[in-house]
C-alpha cells in the first residue's frame, strides 16, 4: 500500500467552478502537510502547507481530517491558471528537514 | 524569485557518461538538502538525504556508488550519476530548507535523457 494515494483525476473543471479532492496517507504519526503544485515537467512549488484547524489561502481551502487520516484541498472560482497537477505531500516529523512523501499528484484541468 | 537552484536543467548524452547536478540555496544555509526522482506520471521519490560535510543517507534500493552526493558547503550540494544508462534518465529534482519549521522549496530540476 502507497504511504500517500490521490486520485489521479483528471479532474475537469469549468472556468469559474468549485472542485475539491482528497488524499489519504497511511501513517497515523505523520506530522505535517502540505500541498504542492506541479506544472507539466516542471518542479513541484509549494501552495499551502495543512493545518489542523483548516486553512484558506484565497481562493484555496485545505483541511486536515486526522481521525481519517486525510487531506483534502477545495478551489474556488477556478483560473485556467489553475490547471496542474495538485501533489499531497506528507511528513513524519514536525520540521521541515524531515523525509517528504509524495502523492503521484491529483491532475486538475479548467476549460474556458 | 527562486530559493533554490539546481543546474543544468537539461542533459542529453550518451550512455556510459557521468552527469554531475549541482543544487544551490540562494539566500539561506542548508545543513540538509533532498535529492528526488521522478518518472513520467509517478510520484517524487526519495532518493538521498544530503548532509553538509558528512555522508549522505540513501534509502532503500539507491546505490550510492552510482549516484555519488558531496555536500561540501552549507549551500551547495552535488548529485553525480556515475555511468548512466537509459534507464536513469529521468527528473532529478532538490530540495532544501533553511529552517525546521519552513517547507522545503524545491530547485527547478534537471531533465537527464541518457541516449
Amino acid at each position: 500500500r502507497k504511504e500517500v494515494e490521490q486520485d489521479p483525476g483528471p479532474f475537469n473543471v469549468p472556468e469559474g467552478a468549485t472542485v475539491a479532492f482528497n488524499c489519504t496517507y497511511s501513517n497515523s504519526a505523520s506530522q505535517s502537510f502540505f500541498w504542492y503544485r506541479q506544472d507539466c515537467r516542471k518542479e513541484p512549488k509549494l501552495l499551502m502547507s495543512v493545518y489542523s484547524s483548516g486553512n484558506e489561502d484565497g481562493r484555496f481551502t485545505a483541511q486536515l481530517n486526522r481521525a481519517s487520516q486525510y487531506i483534502s484541498l477545495l478551489i474556488r472560482d477556478s483560473k485556467l491558471s489553475d490547471s496542474a497537477t495538485y501533489l499531497c505531500v506528507v511528513n513524519m516529523v514536525s520540521d521541515s528537514w524531515g523525509k517528504l512523501q509524495f502523492g503521484a499528484g491529483t491532475q486538475v484541468v479548467v476549460t474556458p | 524569485g527562486a530559493v533554490v537552484s539546481q543546474h543544468p536543467s537539461r542533459v542529453i548524452c550518451k550512455s556510459g557518461t557521468s552527469v554531475k547536478i549541482e543544487c544551490r540555496s540562494l539566500d539561506f544555509q542548508a545543513t540538509t538538502m533532498f535529492w528526488y526522482r521522478q518518472f513520467p506520471k509517478q510520484s517524487l521519490m526519495l532518493m538521498a538525504t544530503s548532509n553538509e560535510g558528512s555522508k549522505a543517507t540513501y534509502e532503500q534500493g539507491v546505490e550510492k556508488d552510482k549516484f555519488l552526493i558531496n555536500h561540501a558547503s552549507l549551500t551547495l550540494s552535488t548529485l553525480t550519476v556515475t555511468s548512466a544508462h537509459p534507464e536513469d534518465s529521468s527528473f532529478y529534482i532538490c530540495s532544501a530548507s533553511g529552517d525546521r519549521n519552513q517547507p522545503q522549496h524545491f530547485g527547478d530540476g534537471t531533465r537527464l535523457s541518457i541516449l
